[in-house]
């Protein structure tokens, strides 16, 4: 079946200017997570989100960052006022639920000049 | 607090070697599970194996093995008879029933040379 896609994979913005990244779970899965990796680095937990319950936003690095996701389906990652720090490929995965293995998407490669 | 080590950065192996990735975890949790994901050149983590905290039993995957030891808080990954294929960014993370994430390592960087 079909995998976490995400869009766009590569994305180029301005210091300032806001963005927003998308991410297709597998269907049926009810767990999403985003995660974010620098270059040469592990990976950074952001935000999960478990069906209707609150999301859990505790990996969120300052309140430029946000998320929400639709149901049981695509989320979006809107980072406000993007700053150089900010360039990073963020990963977005799925699971059935906690602690089943976490499917990742392709990433989208964010770039802040 | 969950924390995840994965000491060796970049390890390069001659194709047909064996190596062994070295993982050490830390966790408050009786109830854990941990992970492995390659990571290759073209970014997209591919997931591996996942162990739960109550099962101890070395498992083989073709030419993938993994060690869990709980009295180390080790789970190390052997790939036998390397292949160029393999090479990729290896990572070890942790999930326990306090958190929601994974807690990932920093990851060992594998180059296999033919």
């Amino acid at each position: 079946g079909a995998g976490v896609s995400q869009s766009p994979s590569n994305k180029v913005t301005e210091k300032g200017k806001d963005v927003e990244l998308r991410c297709d779970p597998i269907s049926g899965h009810t767990a999403l997570y985003w995660y974010r990796q620098r270059l040469g680095q592990g990976l950074e937990f952001l935000i999960y989100f478990q069906g209707n319950s609150a999301p859990d936003k505790s990996g969120l690095p300052s309140d430029r960052f946000s998320a929400e996701r639709t149901g049981e389906s695509v989320s979006t990652l809107t980072i406000q006022r993007t700053q150089q720090e900010d360039s990073a490929v963020y990963l977005c995965a799925s699971s059935q639920d906690r602690p089943y293995e976490q499917y990742f998407g392709p990433g989208t490669r964010l770039t802040v000049t | 607090a969950q924390k995840v080590t994965q000491a060796q950065t970049e390890i390069s192996v001659v194709e047909k070697e064996d190596v062994t990735l070295d993982c050490v975890y830390e966790t408050r949790d009786t109830t854990y599970y941990l992970f492995w994901y390659k990571q290759p050149p073209s970014g997209e983590l591919v997931f591996l194996i996942r162990r739960n905290s109550f099962d101890e039993q070395n498992e083989i995957s073709g030419r993938y093995s993994w060690n869990f030891q709980k009295s180390t808080s080790s789970f190390n990954f052997t790939i036998t008879a390397s292949q160029v294929v393999d090479s990729a960014v290896y990572f070890c993370a942790l999930s326990d029933r306090g958190n929601n994430r994974l807690a990932f390592g920093k990851g060992n960087q594998v180059v296999v040379i033919p």
